[in-house]
């Protein structure tokens, strides 16, 4: 069954620092990848997504990722965090020919100012 | 234009009763998906309805179902209540094909 891991349950920064949370998943064929973020108290909302063409995506807030299909993987990446970055964060996977994203168990992210 | 509208908010159930959750999608969207998310198993889908039709389902006990209406509107029902059903349940709406799933607030069911 598809599967998506996210490595990082508890990160803690302070501000400033670089983050990267992993994301890996099972499904050999063609995916579609997201990274979705939830503020406290708000909604889930998508960072960014990932189709086709460059492997490295750019989303709001200065956030990244890179698709690696070698790796599976679909890494987020922000090389300078703020406090209000403080939120939890979601890895989707949509497997070719599916419309319904898996979700990884999310990260919490704790931002020192 | 508005998001996806969750109704209620909170909800406080005891075992052994059955509630009905409501979602209202994105104008347009069509497809209106079910989630259920707990502290220690994340986001785990419940089912998907598009045109009034079920197209997708996961692996939940059959206490929970959904309907979708022609408005595009859906409701969720979970009869017999455990106290395992404690949690935040999102829906999210599609404008359709592989786009991004938009959730709402979520309603916060607690059983006592």
């Amino acid at each position: 069954a598809q599967s998506v891991s996210q490595h990082n349950h508890h990160v803690i920064l302070s501000e400033a620092a670089s983050l990267e949370l992993g994301c890996n998943y099972s499904y050999g064929g063609t995916v579609n990848l997201f990274w979705y973020v939830q503020y406290p108290g708000q909604h889930l909302q998508l960072l960014l997504k990932y189709f086709s063409g460059d492997p490295l995506v750019k989303g709001i807030k200065g956030f990244e990722a890179e698709f690696i299909k070698s790796k599976f993987s679909f890494n987020l990446r922000k090389p300078s965090v703020q406090w209000s970055d403080t939120a939890e964060y979601f890895c989707a996977v949509n497997p070719g020919g599916s419309y319904i994203p898996t979700f990884g168990r999310g990260t919490s992210l704790i931002v020192h100012p | 234009k508005a998001g996806v509208t969750q109704t209620p908010r909170y909800l406080i159930k005891t075992r052994g009763q059955q509630v009905t959750l409501s979602c209202s999608p994105i104008s347009g969207h069509r497809s209106v998906s079910w989630y259920q998310q707990t502290p220690g198993q994340g986001l785990q889908f419940l089912f998907e309805y598009f045109s009034e039709t079920q197209r997708n389902k996961g692996n939940f006990p059959g206490r929970f179902s959904g309907r979708q209406f022609s408005n595009s509107r859906s409701e969720m029902n979970v009869s017999t209540l455990e106290l395992g059903d404690s949690a935040l349940y999102l829906c999210a709406s599609r404008a359709g094909g592989n786009q991004p799933q938009h959730f709402g607030d979520g309603t916060r069911l607690s059983i006592l």
